[in-house]
């Protein structure tokens, strides 16, 4: 059973392009969590997704931040016009369907670098 | 505001120094802590779930404890490959299964 994954595993943006990272959730799970982390500092929440909703979208800039997680493909999560502040590792996270099993798997990140 | 804290903020070991690392919560009604472990680089790697009090699970040199109000991991006699950040998060009730993120625990042991 393949574990979460993403990609791409970095990703290089002048400012002002648009970024796009993607995650495939395990193989069972619907359930997908967008995290951001800065170098020495913790996990920021960011959105929350079941197929083809958005669950929870509280801790995600109102700006420039979109994700989607469609019927069919990964989730997307989407960085218009990206600036110097967005550069960070984005992780995703999947959880299960099964009822109490609330744990989240995570992918290896995506290290988005802005110059 | 529900909160999850965890403490120390760093700790160094000698190898088979036995030691413990703390996290406390303030969440209306615990649905879950979860223990992660973090390298360098890399994504979290779930470790434990611990779902009501008196609860413990173990794992190689790794124990995690559960009270009402904190959870313990216990390393004992760790090795360097134990050097990591540790991270701890907690489900509240309700139906949303977001997770509550403790800042982590940055763990050295020295050979």
């Amino acid at each position: 059973n393949a574990g979460v994954m993403q990609n791409p595993r970095h990703l290089v943006r002048r400012r002002g392009q648009e970024a796009r990272l993607r995650c495939s959730p395990m193989k069972g799970h619907s359930h997908v969590y967008w995290y951001r982390q800065l170098p020495e500092e913790g996990l920021k929440f960011m959105v929350y997704l079941q197929k083809e909703n958005i669950i929870d979208e509280s801790g995600m800039p109102k700006e420039r931040f979109s994700a989607e997680f469609p019927k069919e493909g990964p989730s997307i999560l989407r960085i218009q016009q990206v600036v110097r502040g967005d550069s960070a590792a984005y992780f995703c996270a999947s959880s299960s369907d099964r009822l109490l099993f609330y744990e989240q798997y995570f992918g290896p990140g995506t290290r988005l670098t802005v110059t | 505001e529900d909160q999850v804290t965890q403490s120390p903020e760093a700790l160094r070991l000698q190898e088979g120094e036995s030691s413990s690392l703390n996290c406390s919560y303030t969440v209306s009604g615990l649905r879950g802590l979860f223990w992660y472990r973090q390298d360098p680089g890399k994504g979290p790697e779930f470790l434990f779930t611990l779902y009501s009090a008196g609860e413990e699970k173990e794992k190689e040199r790794l124990k995690a404890t559960l009270t009402k109000k904190e959870s313990f991991l216990h390393i004992t006699a760790p090795k360097p490959e134990d050097s990591a950040t540790y991270l701890c998060a907690v489900r509240e009730a309700g139906n949303n299964r977001k997770l509550i993120w403790g800042l982590g625990t940055s763990l050295a042991v020295n050979p």
